[in-house]
């Protein structure tokens, strides 16, 4: 669990600024797509999901930005905080494909004080 | 406090032993999950259970096994035939037969001695 934060990319914020995380997916005929976050030597957590159908979709703090033409999505953390710092990943999931999610290797940030 | 616990949070194992991890929810999920995490990588499904007393294979089945005897008990098997169990293991469930809303456990890490 401590080491899951190893090998993956590192995303570095002051903190206060804004921070964008990116995620390619693979499966066009994906309907669903998730972003969680994992703290060191704990699950993940889910944040936002956005449907297929929806280009944009807002939480508290969080963005989430789908581009199907690319199959990108995107998280924004407004005004990151240093409990922010955390792996973050995607997931992507259809209806179709027997209960099956895919999930991304993820992106360490790291929220500088 | 309904969630998800899995325990032990650290398990070793010895060669050619087989032991079992816990994981139990009072979410009231039809269905569970076990997840493996391996360093830089994505979750990858062993087993998923969408109601109890069946289960199915995910990706990387061979070397688990599973029962799902009561709702509320997913246990996982690591047996002597899984050459690479050292890894962090994460029980999950969802309230519909989708997994779009995953709730993790705070997972188990397996080392081998």
């Amino acid at each position: 669990g401590e080491n899951v934060g190893l090998h993956l990319p590192t995303l570095s914020v002051q903190e206060g600024d804004n921070s964008i995380i990116n995620c390619a997916y693979s499966n066009s005929a994906s309907d669903y797509f998730i972003w969680y976050k994992q703290e060191s030597g704990k699950g993940p957590q889910f944040i936002i999901d956005i449907r297929s159908n929806m280009d944009k979709r807002q939480g508290q703090r969080v963005t989430v930005l789908l581009n199907k033409t690319v199959k990108h999505l995107s998280l924004q953390i407004a005004a990151t905080q240093p409990g922010d710092s955390a792996v973050y990943f995607c997931a992507e999931g259809s209806m179709d494909s027997s209960y099956k999610l895919i999930f991304g290797s993820g992106t360490r940030l790291l929220v500088r004080p | 406090d309904g969630g998800i616990t899995q325990s032990p949070k650290y398990l070793f194992r010895k060669e050619g032993q087989n032991v079992t991890l816990s994981c139990e929810q009072n979410l009231n999920h039809d269905a569970m999950y076990w997840y493996r995490q391996d360093p830089g990588q994505g979750l990858r499904l062993i087993y998923y259970s969408q109601i109890v007393n069946d289960f199915q294979k995910g990706d990387i089945a061979e070397g688990y096994s599973v029962s799902r005897e009561k709702k509320e008990s997913f246990p996982l098997t690591v047996t002597s035939a899984q050459k690479n169990p050292t890894a962090f293991y994460l029980c999950a469930s969802s309230p519909g037969h989708h997994p779009e809303k995953l709730f993790f456990g705070s997972g188990t890490q397996l080392s081998v001695l």
